[in-house]
């Protein structure tokens, strides 16, 4: 079944640490693949978005996310994380103009 | 100058009642959509519409009737509230159906309360 997954449900970090966030799909092609970020009582905003191309995209507020096709996968990292990057954040999928599909999300908690 | 605004912010109500959500967006794109956000954060598309028409039409129960006047309205119009209907609900729009430089841009959701 076509599905996209996000295997952390919660993550911590310290500010100033690194982060990775997981983001596996399953799709028979490449999909078009996307993170957004839901801040507390806020719509969702665009992180980053990959369709071709190099692997390593570049996004707002210093993410970045790399494609692995072999994995399946399109991991969201950053290098150092602020105590403002505390949210909710979403992988999602274009199947083909199907319709958008979004993981479960990974809540991001920032200790200080 | 918002880009996909929706109101109302919040929404309570009782069981039984009809209840409207309004979405516009100034963005000039086609394609616009309803989701719904449960407790659990998690986001499932109930409708799309494209130049007016609709496109998808998820399994949701027939209470729910999208209306969309215009490409940059669309609205959801909800009879016969339920518990079960509370929930965050989310309208977005594209450019375009389908591709990469479409993202979906997002409203700040309604939060309906159905007690």
């Amino acid at each position: 079944a076509q599905s996209v997954t996000q295997p952390d449900i919660h993550i911590t970090v310290s500010e100033g640490a690194s982060l990775e966030l997981r983001c596996n799909y399953s799709y028979g092609a490449t999909p078009y693949l996307f993170w957004y970020v839901q801040s507390p009582g806020q719509g969702l905003q665009l992180l980053l978005k990959y369709f071709s191309g190099d692997t390593l995209v570049q996004g707002i507020k210093g993410f970045e996310a790399e494609f692995k096709r072999s994995q399946s996968s399109f991991n969201l990292r950053k290098p150092s994380v602020h105590w403002s990057d505390a949210a909710e954040y979403f992988c999602a999928v274009d199947n083909y103009g199907q319709n958008f599909v979004f993981g479960p999300g990974t809540r991001l908690s920032v200790l200080p | 100058d918002t880009a996909v605004s929706q109101t109302p912010k919040y929404l309570v109500t009782q069981m039984g009642n009809d209840k409207s959500i309004k979405c516009e967006q100034n963005l000039g794109h086609d394609t616009m959509y309803w989701y719904k956000q449960d407790s659990k954060k998690f986001l499932k598309i109930m409708f799309s519409y494209n130049n007016k028409e609709l496109i998808i039409n998820e399994t949701v129960p027939n209470r729910f009737s999208p209306k969309s006047p215009d490409k940059a309205h669309l609205n959801l119009h909800i009879n016969s509230l339920e518990l079960g209907d509370s929930a965050v609900y989310f309208c977005a729009s594209s450019q375009v159906m389908a591709g990469a430089d479409s993202p979906l841009h997002f409203g700040n959701g309604t939060r309906l309360t159905v007690t």
